[in-house]
């Protein structure tokens, strides 16, 4: 079975440029978050969706970012316009259903705002 | 809001040297504790988890203890291997807050020969 997988790996942009993440879960996980790394600081929640739902969007840093998810399928992280403090790692997790499970987590996208 | 602490890093054993990496929390409930692990150029795996006090999670030779009383979650080997060089994260989920986790800087551990 695949499993988490997230587009692009690395990305380098231009400060005012557009950025768009993608992660597509584990077939059958209702859950998807949003995760964020930051200068080797601790990883940060960003948003949670239930199915195409969004169940927690506390973490979100500003309105420059939104995410979608289609569906209930794949899940997409814009940030609109990039700024340097967005450089980070973001990752995508997902899970099965409710009660605690297992967050199965994607290798991450590597953001450099420059 | 909850937090997690767990010790700076970085780490450096000898191979076959005990391993303890410490972690702490702060929850208003009660949390389900983790150790995530990041292997260089990979994403983060679960490493072992405790979902209530006095549990134990294990998984490759490693251990840690949920320690309500500590609020601690201590992550040790007895006996490390150089594979076992990463990045190890400790984590809590409080269920109430739809299993969202929260980690801690992350210990990065490197082992040599």
């Amino acid at each position: 079975e695949a499993g988490v997988t997230q587009f692009p790996s690395h990305s380098v942009i231009e400060k005012g440029q557009t950025v768009t993440l993608r992660c597509d879960p584990i077939s059958g996980h209702d859950n998807l978050y949003w995760y964020r790394r930051v200068m080797g600081k601790e990883i940060k929640f960003l948003l949670h969706f239930v199915k195409e739902s969004k169940q927690d969007e506390s973490g979100m840093p500003n309105n420059r970012f939104l995410a979608e998810r289609t569906g209930g399928t794949y899940s997409t992280l814009k940030v609109q316009p990039a700024e340097l403090e967005d450089s980070g790692v973001y990752f995508c997790a997902s899970s099965p259903g409710t009660g605690v499970h297992e967050q199965f987590f994607g290798p991450g996208t590597r953001l450099t705002v420059l | 809001g909850d937090s997690v602490t767990q010790m700076e890093g970085p780490v450096t054993l000898s191979e076959e040297a005990f391993l303890t990496i410490n972690c702490t929390y702060t929850a208003t409930g009660y949390p389900s504790l983790f150790w995530y692990v990041q292997y260089p150029g990979e994403g983060l795996q679960l490493l072992l988890k405790a979902t209530k006090a006095d549990d134990k999670g294990s998984n490759k030779g490693f251990e840690a203890t949920y320690r309500k009383e500590t609020t601690s979650f201590h992550l040790e080997k007895g006996s490390v291997q150089v594979s076992d060089s990463a990045v190890y994260f400790c984590a809590l989920s409080d269920q109430g807050g739809g299993n969202k986790l929260t980690f801690g800087t992350g210990t990065q551990l490197k082992v040599e020969l």
